[in-house]
């Protein structure tokens, strides 16, 4: 399977602990994008990477998330204290270029819940 | 401002026939991007189909088919055909061009049910 896969596809954890997904995107995708989406609600944008260069970071991103993509291949998103507000699914999608026609591809999602 | 609405918050269709999903967009960009996507239950986004904000003709793929009116900043979705396998969550997103175009932004998607 040459998709973008995501782990873990669950994770309960309790409020304050950290929590720390992983996202693969297709391989040769240089951007790599996550986001964010609530319970009957579209997907929000998060922040997104050009090959290990973090380029925009959404407002939604407090200073408990920090994402990284070190070598410019798999992309980890990590959530510090985590608060209630945190459940939601997080969805990782990569691209392979930049120009309006391009699409992006979603993995299946991580979803979080927080107790 | 929202700058994709999907009025539909449910649609029911039956089996074999054909159903349009309503999206209209909000943009002052020249050239961007509209987007399709399916969600079933299980979670992952599936890309339906694109129409480009320059292109000619609206755009097919197979049975899915996009009503494109750029004067009404409008981009529906047309299913021909509905199976069973076609009920779930349906979102319309659009990338604008240079330099805001690094995200989709999603309406907050329409669920469709067909009904056997």
């Amino acid at each position: 399977d040459t998709g973008v896969s995501q782990n873990p596809r669950h994770k309960i954890t309790k409020r304050g602990q950290n929590v720390t997904f992983r996202c693969d995107p297709i391989s040769e995708h240089n951007r790599l994008y996550w986001y964010r989406q609530t319970l009957g609600q579209g997907p929000e944008f998060l922040t997104y990477f050009q090959n290990e260069a973090q380029l925009e970071k959404s407002r939604l991103l407090s200073d408990r998330f920090s994402a990284e993509r070190p070598k410019g291949s798999f992309s980890t998103l990590e959530i510090q204290r985590t608060e209630q507000g945190d459940s939601a699914m997080y969805l990782c999608a990569s691209s392979p270029g930049t120009g309006v026609q391009e699409t992006q591809y979603f993995g299946p999602g991580t979803r979080l819940l927080v107790l | 401002a929202q700058k994709i609405t999907q009025t539909q918050p449910g649609m029911f269709v039956q089996e074999k026939e054909a159903v349009t999903l309503d999206c209209t967009y909000d943009t002052s960009d020249p050239s961007y991007g509209l987007f399709w996507y399916k969600q079933p239950s299980s979670g992952e986004m599936i890309f339906l189909i694109y129409q480009g904000s320059y292109d000619q003709q609206n755009a097919t793929e197979g049975r899915y088919s996009l009503n494109f009116q750029k004067a009404r900043k409008s981009a529906n979705l047309v299913i021909s055909a509905s199976q069973l396998g076609d009920s779930a969550m349906y979102f319309c997103a659009m990338r604008e061009g240079y330099p805001k175009g690094n995200k989709l932004v999603f309406g907050a998607g329409t669920i469709l049910r067909v009904k056997s």
